[in-house]
């Protein structure tokens, strides 16, 4: 199964509204990263939160990390027509000098007007 | 201003045809990577790319090849070995190569297709 893997896999909610997504993983992380990709398009990097962070803010985006329990979720706040997108979390491991980027499957949010 | 490009955006594959996806960036960065995305799937890592004249293998490299002739090119050429090459692929960089603190930047993607 995917390293990080995003809760629900589907979302709608009213504008205005605030829209929390979910991502647990299995394994230490050097950091989580999340990402938004509108259709058809590639994926805009949003926020990176590292592995000794807990919380983390941008704009209208709080992210917070919870390496006991593996997960993390982002919060949009005061949510847009214009935020309607799939949002996917990223977690970096390391073997050695190794890094790896794996993504989740991805949260596909409506946000109706 | 910088960015990624992709190109073509649509491409459409005879079956036992090679067909090769362009990606050049203009950021100046040393990695660059790409990826196969499948509906209701998150990306797969298929080549990356460290430096120039170097390239590894993903998750997903067979039936695919790459080179890496120029900091700013890194073109990927799906193979005749790839049997069910229809998705989206996406080109991604980043400033070191995968040093894990760094964001990727991504190009807007070409789909394929069997025709």
């Amino acid at each position: 199964s995917q390293q990080g893997e995003e809760d629900p896999q589907a979302l709608s909610i009213q504008e205005g509204e605030n829209a929390t997504m979910n991502c647990s993983y299995k394994t230490s992380i050097n950091n989580l990263q999340w990402y938004r990709q509108n259709s058809g398009r590639g994926l805009v990097h949003l926020i990176l939160i590292r592995s000794n962070e807990r919380e983390k803010h941008s704009g209208r985006l709080r992210v917070t990390l919870d390496t006991s329990k593996k997960s993390s979720s982002l919060l949009i706040t005061a949510s847009r027509a214009a935020d309607t997108a799939s949002y996917f979390c990223a977690t970096s491991t390391s073997r050695g000098s190794n890094y790896k980027l794996t993504f989740g499957k991805g949260t596909l949010l409506t946000v109706n007007p | 201003d910088g960015g990624i490009t992709q190109s073509p955006k649509y491409l459409f594959r005879k079956e036992g045809q090679n067909v090769t996806l362009s990606c050049e960036q203009n950021l100046n960065h040393d990695a660059m990577y790409w990826y196969r995305q499948d509906p209701g799937q998150g990306l797969r890592l298929i080549y990356y790319s460290q430096i120039v004249n170097d390239f590894q293998k993903g998750d997903i490299a067979e039936g695919y090849s790459v080179s890496r002739e120029k900091k700013e090119s890194f073109p990927l050429t799906v193979t005749s070995a790839q049997k069910n090459p229809t998705a989206f692929y996406l080109c991604a960089s980043s400033i070191r190569p995968l040093s894990g603190n760094q964001p990727q930047h991504f190009g807007d993607g070409t789909r394929l297709s069997i025709l």
